[in-house]
């Protein structure tokens, strides 16, 4: 029963450190994203993927990056880390559109 | 650009009331989802809304969907204090590939 799960949990990062946040869904699910969540407000989206090789800039791309390998994974990899991208990140997936989101636990990131 | 707006943000309720959460939405869709948050935890999945018209009832939340008025509905029946929790609706562009999310609503039920 695994369903998506995000790696790593907590992270500090310094400014200008990079580093990668792993997503794995084990559903077979085609669609996957990246969302962050600000303190007290909804998700943004920052990339998604319809499938494997295949990905799309959300909302708030600029700072990050993917890549869609493998219908399992699709990590976000963030580059010289800024303060502003403090957040709570989650990954999510589905089947296909119109399909129930499942999203993974979170992991929280924090930039000084 | 896809808007979603709830109202209210903050809602504070007396248990055994019943209240209502709104979601208006800014373009053409026919897809919108309703989730549940507990502070500190990922998004549970409470209802998805796929046709003009849908109605979908869980215990004591009922979620509705007009399309022409671009409009949902959460209504709440007397309320628990279990309901406590902040609830978001998204709306999925008619691509089908990107939800946009509201604000939220944060519910406290008090006893």
């Amino acid at each position: 029963n695994a369903g998506v799960t995000q790696t790593p949990k907590f992270r500090i990062l310094k400014i200008g450190q990079s580093m990668t946040l792993q997503c794995t869904q084990d559903m077979n699910h085609n669609y996957m994203y990246w969302y962050r969540q600000d303190p007290g407000m909804g998700l943004k989206l920052i990339y998604y993927s319809v499938g494997a090789g295949i990905t799309d800039k959300g909302e708030v791309p600029n700072g990050y990056n993917v890549s869609r390998s493998t219908t399992e994974d699709f990590p976000l990899r963030l580059e010289l880390a800024a303060p502003s991208q403090t957040s709570v990140y989650f990954c999510a997936s589905s089947l296909k559109a119109g399909n129930t989101i499942y999203f993974g636990e979170g992991s929280w990131l924090t930039v000084v | 650009e896809l808007k979603v707006e709830q109202n209210p943000l903050f809602l504070s309720m007396q248990e055994g009331k019943n209240y209502t959460i709104y979601c208006n939405y800014s373009t053409t869709s026919d897809r919108l989802y309703w989730y549940r948050q507990d502070p500190g935890k990922s998004l549970e999945s409470l209802f998805v809304l796929l046709s003009n018209g849908a109605v979908k009832q869980e215990g004591r939340l009922m979620a509705s969907l007009d399309t022409k008025a671009r409009l949902s509905t959460l209504h709440i029946t007397a309320a628990v204090h279990d309901l406590s929790a902040t609830y978001f609706c998204a709306v999925e562009e008619t691509s089908g590939s990107r939800l946009t999310f509201g604000e939220g609503t944060q519910l406290t039920v008090n006893p």
